[in-house]
């Protein structure tokens, strides 16, 4: 079946510091790929999507390209911000699907 | 655009007692989502309306639970005969369709509302 692994967490950071968070899936054809965010308290937000191979979502300088050679969808961020402390999923909808999959979340805790 | 609300935010039941939550989208959106999500995990699909129609059911919606979206528009989840196990955060989502591209249907994209934690003492 359809399924997200995230890098384990939590992760704990810097201000400043470079981020990745590793999300890989598995799918059969071409499923549509999501990073959705959850700041504390508050619902999930969605963050970035990529709807086809090769593509690049972007959002509040966050980015992720849409890797099917190697069924990645990685988040990264150059510097981060102490805001940016959440909890991020990776998610994913079957291609002809409209529920999401989504991987078990990174907990991230960026200090000043 | 008020986004998508859910009542209550927090219930505490008693084994065994019913429970319903109710789910308000955002308006014009067409299509509907539950999910559950349990500590340190990610949510998990349980059904989706579209329009008034319950086109899919997880597995994991077993008979104690039920859900409907009468008028397409609110939809309430109802869990009857509560177990320790149902206790979690269940979020609601809502979209509208997105379209399609090459003939293939595009995904939509899911605003979620706050959730509603359940606690089964």
């Amino acid at each position: 079946g359809n399924s997200v692994t995230q890098m384990e967490g939590p992760v704990t950071l810097s201000e400043e510091a470079f981020l990745t968070i590793n999300c890989t899936y598995t799918a059969t054809g071409y499923p549509s790929l999501f990073w959705y965010v959850q700041y504390p308290g508050e619902g999930l937000q969605l963050l970035l999507k990529a709807t086809k191979a090769d593509d690049k979502g972007s959002n509040k300088g966050f980015e992720a390209t849409y890797r099917k050679e190697t069924t990645s969808f990685h988040l990264e961020k150059g510097s981060v911000q102490v805001s940016d402390s959440a909890v991020y999923f990776c998610a994913l909808s079957a291609q002809g699907a409209q529920k999401l999959v989504f991987g078990q979340g990174t907990r991230l805790t960026i200090n000043p | 655009d008020t986004g998508v609300s859910q009542n209550p935010r927090h219930k505490i039941t008693k084994r065994g007692q019913n429970v319903t939550f109710r789910c308000d989208p955002i308006s014009e959106h067409n299509r509907l989502y539950w999910y559950r999500q349990t500590l340190g995990q990610g949510p998990e699909f349980l059904t989706y309306f579209q329009n008034e129609a319950q086109l899919e059911k997880s597995r994991l919606l077993s008979d104690r639970f039920s859900a409907e979206r009468p008028k397409g528009s609110f939809s309430t989840l109802e869990i009857q005969r509560t177990e320790q196990g149902d206790s979690a955060m269940y979020l609601c989502a809502s979209s509208a369709r997105a379209g399609t591209s090459g003939g293939a249907p595009l995904a939509d994209t899911q605003y979620f509302g706050p959730g509603t934690r359940l606690t089964v003492l």
